[in-house]
């Protein structure tokens, strides 16, 4: 299985903050990446696929950038509703695996 | 735009059967995607993805789970669901049901139906 770690676990931000999620492969996934934003009590939100490519109507703050092993989601001047949990999802191969989730919080 | 609402019972005990059924309205469970998928989020953690159907029939599971799942599809109904047997505590968990991105195989998923929280205990 290929596992996926996102670094850090958890990230105080104040609001207008840029700020980076790193999501490393265990190998090898090319493009194959997904960001997802999860808010309490509620399900989780595709926001990028493909590594890079913004779902459409997601902000343009949010960004997404990497190939092979590493990944980033960078968030521009974040804004209240930024504050959120964040997961990356490989799709590059079965079984589909998931980060562990950073917690993106007001500081 | 899709929909898919995740039903079955809320509270088993040790040992039963986990039934869940999603259902997909607008859109066709044989054109909207390329594959099903479920996946759960035992609470305060992470994401698991449990499986995939496509409208054949074809699957495909996530290997931790040994062979305790089993995904089908309904066709008839714009269905299609879960069954995983011998449950534990460790199973308890929100269960969602979700489209895979079309025209590829494995995907991201989405859109994301609100999911149904699946409790054991004895």
């Amino acid at each position: 299985d290929i596992q996926m770690t996102q670094s850090p676990s958890t990230l105080s931000a104040s609001l207008g903050d840029r700020v980076t999620i790193t999501c490393r492969a265990s190998q090898s996934i090319t493009t194959w990446l997904a960001w997802y934003q999860q808010k309490p009590g509620q399900a989780p939100n595709l926001l990028i696929y493909a590594a890079s490519t913004l779902k459409n109507g997601v902000p343009s703050r949010f960004s997404g950038s990497g190939s092979g092993t590493d990944f980033t989601l960078t968030i521009n001047s974040l804004q209240p509703d930024d504050f959120a949990t964040y997961f990356c999802q490989q799709y590059n191969t079965y079984p589909i695996t998931f980060g562990q989730g950073t917690r993106l919080e007001i500081k | 735009q899709l929909h898919l609402q995740a039903s079955g019972p809320g509270l088993l005990t040790p040992s039963e059967t986990l039934s869940l059924t999603c259902t997909v309205s607008g859109g066709s469970i044989i054109s909207s995607a390329s594959y099903w998928g479920w996946i759960r989020q035992p609470p305060g953690k992470g994401l698991e993805w449990i499986g995939n159907v496509y409208y054949t029939g074809s699957t495909y599971y996530n290997p931790s789970l040994g062979s305790r799942a089993t995904i089908s599809v309904d066709t008839s109904k714009n269905q299609f669901s879960l069954r995983l047997t011998s449950v534990t505590a460790a199973d308890t968990a929100v269960y969602y049901c979700v489209p895979m991105g079309d025209g590829y195989n494995p995907a991201w998923f989405d859109p994301w139906g609100q999911g149904t929280l699946v409790t054991v205990s004895s």
